[in-house]
């Protein structure tokens, strides 16, 4: 069975700050990952995902992701932060070959102070 | 704009009482997936569904029971709810079947039970 570990509960930085959220995961057989973001009252809205190929994972909002298989993680990461990233972030994993079951860690809230 | 939309956005029921979520699909999906997320969590699998049929199922109880009809909207229902069923309910359509695709997720049904 997968499981996902984030290591961090909530994350404060300042604004224009890089930041780093990061994601462990568990997995007996090879996943895809994935990492979503929560805005307050909203759904979930991907960021970005790993299938395969280059370990680095650009997605949106100038967000990228480095997937290491050797160290199973995933983490998050953004060179300069602005007020607007303020937002729960979750990753995601789901085995390959599979249908889209994700299985979610807990997230990490990440505030972005002026 | 994702294209998936719930219904209602917000609800309140008695304990022992019973709900039905409704969510309709984007465009062009076929596979619809039902997530509970409690607050301070992060979003668990309840159950899919892929062209009308149920495939797949978290560690839900029974009194969690779902459909998925023709056009590939989908309901939820609970049936004798409990205090602990208090939780934003999601949706995510995808087009489904073997590999990853991108889940795209509604806004979420915010349940409170009494």
């Amino acid at each position: 069975a997968q499981s996902v570990t984030q290591l961090d509960s909530q994350v404060p930085v300042f604004e224009e700050a890089p930041v780093e959220l990061r994601c462990n995961y568990s997995s007996s057989v090879s996943v895809y990952l994935f990492w979503y973001v929560q805005y307050p009252n909203q759904g979930l809205q991907l960021l970005l995902k790993y299938l395969s190929g280059s370990t680095l994972v650009k997605g949106i909002n100038g967000f990228e992701a480095e997937f290491n298989k050797s160290q199973t993680s995933f983490h998050l990461r953004k060179p300069s932060v602005h007020i607007s990233d303020t937002a729960e972030y979750f990753c995601a994993v789901n085995p390959q070959g599979g249908s889209e079951k994700l299985v979610f860690g807990k997230g990490t809230k990440l505030t972005v102070n002026p | 704009e994702t294209g998936v939309t719930q219904s209602p956005t917000h609800l309140i029921k008695t304990r022992g009482q019973q709900v039905t979520l409704r969510c309709s699909s984007q465009s062009g999906h076929n596979t619809v997936s039902w997530y509970q997320q409690a607050l301070g969590q992060g979003p668990q699998f309840i159950f899919q569904y892929y062209r009308e049929e149920e495939n797949g199922r978290g560690n839900f109880p029974p009194r969690f029971s779902g459909l998925q009809f023709p056009n590939y909207s989908s309901e939820l229902n609970v049936n004798a709810l409990e205090l602990d069923d208090s939780a934003l309910y999601l949706c995510a359509s995808s087009s489904g079947g073997v590999g990853a695709t991108e889940a795209f997720f509604g806004q979420g049904t915010r349940l409170t039970v009494v």
